[in-house]
């Protein structure tokens, strides 16, 4: 079963504004996820994590915000600049599955002129 | 080294031959991490080691897929009679530890095609 959920599969952006993905997760023992960002051909590249203990976390262009209750987190980037095109992955491991991360679908961003 | 290196880049097997891909994880981390993503999908863990230990093999088909972590060697994935579902880009990730609040650094992947 599908843990870790990306529900959109591509979001496109103009250059400058913000970029919003989104992840919902069903494991309430996940305390812990990550932003990874993908380019073809490329292995994931680590961006930005959050622990439970935090609803923010924030790092240059890159914040994340958890929601627990919700069991939502969200990835702003802003301003989007066109490197930011890539495919984005949300991931979570918790204290039953030590070390595992399970990954969502992804979501392909573009960022327009 | 400073990053997740994996060998080789691509792969390609016929259906029933033997494939065997390498890892080896930036220095000083005792963590190793494999997973499988299939057409673009998410990513499918595998097995992890810490040093040459399994720390957790419940991703393993066991029947064809065997994993090593070796001192002093890179690590290895095997796969015994591939299947044409085998075809898939595996990623190698590793760790300074293994849970808590500590990101995986990935590798490039192996792209294994099975014919």
């Amino acid at each position: 079963d599908q843990q870790v959920k990306q529900n959109s599969p591509s979001l496109s952006v103009q250059e400058g504004r913000i970029s919003i993905l989104n992840c919902d997760y069903t494991n309430s023992m996940f305390d812990y996820f990550l932003w990874y960002k993908k380019y073809p051909a490329e292995g994931p590249t680590f961006l930005i994590s959050i622990s439970s203990i935090k609803d923010k976390n924030e790092d240059g262009r890159f914040t994340v915000f958890l929601n627990k209750s919700a069991k939502h987190l969200s990835l702003h980037i802003v301003p989007s600049q066109p490197g930011d095109s890539a495919v984005y992955f949300c991931a979570a491991s918790g204290t039953d599955s030590w070390g595992k991360l399970q990954f969502g679908a992804g979501t392909q961003v573009v960022v327009t002129p | 080294g400073e990053e997740v290196a994996q060998t080789p880049k691509h792969l390609v097997r016929g259906e029933g031959q033997k494939a065997k891909l390498y890892c080896a994880p930036i220095k000083g981390h005792s963590y190793v991490f494999w997973y499988q993503q299939v057409l673009k999908n998410e990513f499918k863990f595998l097995i992890s080691f810490q040093n040459e230990n399994v720390f957790d093999e419940t991703g393993m088909p066991k029947e064809r897929f065997s994993a090593k972590c070796l001192p002093n060697s890179p690590c290895s994935l095997e796969i015994q009679a591939t299947k044409l579902e085998d075809s898939a880009v595996y990623f190698c990730a590793s760790s300074a530890i293994a849970a808590g609040y500590n990101e995986q650094f990935f590798g490039p992947g192996t792209r294994l095609t099975v014919l």
